[in-house]
């Protein structure tokens, strides 16, 4: 069965550092793979997918994710955070070819110190 | 509107009442999802619709929970003899595209969100 593990659930890092969410799926093939934010008051947005191709992917607000196959994740990255950046995230997986009955992580809740 | 719109946004209610929740997705899309996200927990699939049609309701945790979407346009979910178990934010979400390989953007849009208590 398709599952996701986001072993980190609080993160608290300082504006302008780095930052990396951890995310590990199990899955039998190469899976899609997505990030999402949950920021107060509002719904879940997309931050950015991986279908294929480049294992590089950049998304909105300056975010990127890298998926290695070896290793089974789909690690989220950010060079420098914004106080902005405070939210909830959930990594998410979906079947290829299949409709968007996405299997999500438990999320990291990221704070940002000035 | 502009996105995917839910109400009510928040619902107290005592057990063992009937509770529906209402989803009005983004005009167009024909694909449409319930999700329930526990405290905690990330959001966990219900049921989805494409068209009029409940393509897939595996995810509905019993049959006190029920979905309808008649006209391929709004949806309500429908909990009957509500439990304290119940208490989650539910989701809704809407896509453009079914979700077959050349036309799945991947993307959901999500509401809000119905936040439900039942005490």
């Amino acid at each position: 069965a398709q599952s996701v593990t986001q072993p980190d659930i609080h993160i608290t890092v300082s504006e302008g550092a780095s930052l990396e969410l951890r995310c590990n799926y199990s899955y039998g093939a190469t899976p899609y793979l997505f990030w999402y934010v949950q920021s107060p008051g509002q719904g879940l947005q997309l931050l950015l997918k991986y279908f294929s191709g480049d294992t590089l992917v950049q998304g909105i607000k300056g975010f990127e994710a890298e998926f290695k196959r070896s290793q089974s994740s789909f690690n989220l990255r950010k060079p420098s955070v914004h106080w902005s950046d405070a939210a909830e995230y959930f990594c998410a997986v979906g079947a290829p070819g299949g409709y968007n009955k996405l299997i999500f992580g438990a999320g990291t809740r990221l704070a940002v110190h000035p | 509107g502009a996105g995917v719109s839910q109400t009510p946004s928040n619902k107290v209610t005592e057990k063992g009442k009937y509770v529906e929740l209402r989803c009005d997705p983004i005009s167009g899309h024909t694909a449409l999802y319930w999700y329930r996200q526990s405290l905690g927990q990330g959001p966990e699939f219900l049921i989805y619709f494409q068209g009029t049609g409940a393509a897939d309701d595996s995810g509905l945790p019993n049959d006190r929970f029920f979905a309808v979407r008649p006209e391929g346009s709004v949806s309500t979910l429908k909990i009957q003899r509500t439990e304290r178990g119940d208490s989650a934010v539910y989701l809704c979400a809407s896509s453009l595209h079914t979700g077959t390989r050349t036309g799945n953007t991947g993307e959901l849009f999500f509401g809000e969100g119905s936040r439900l208590t039942v005490l």
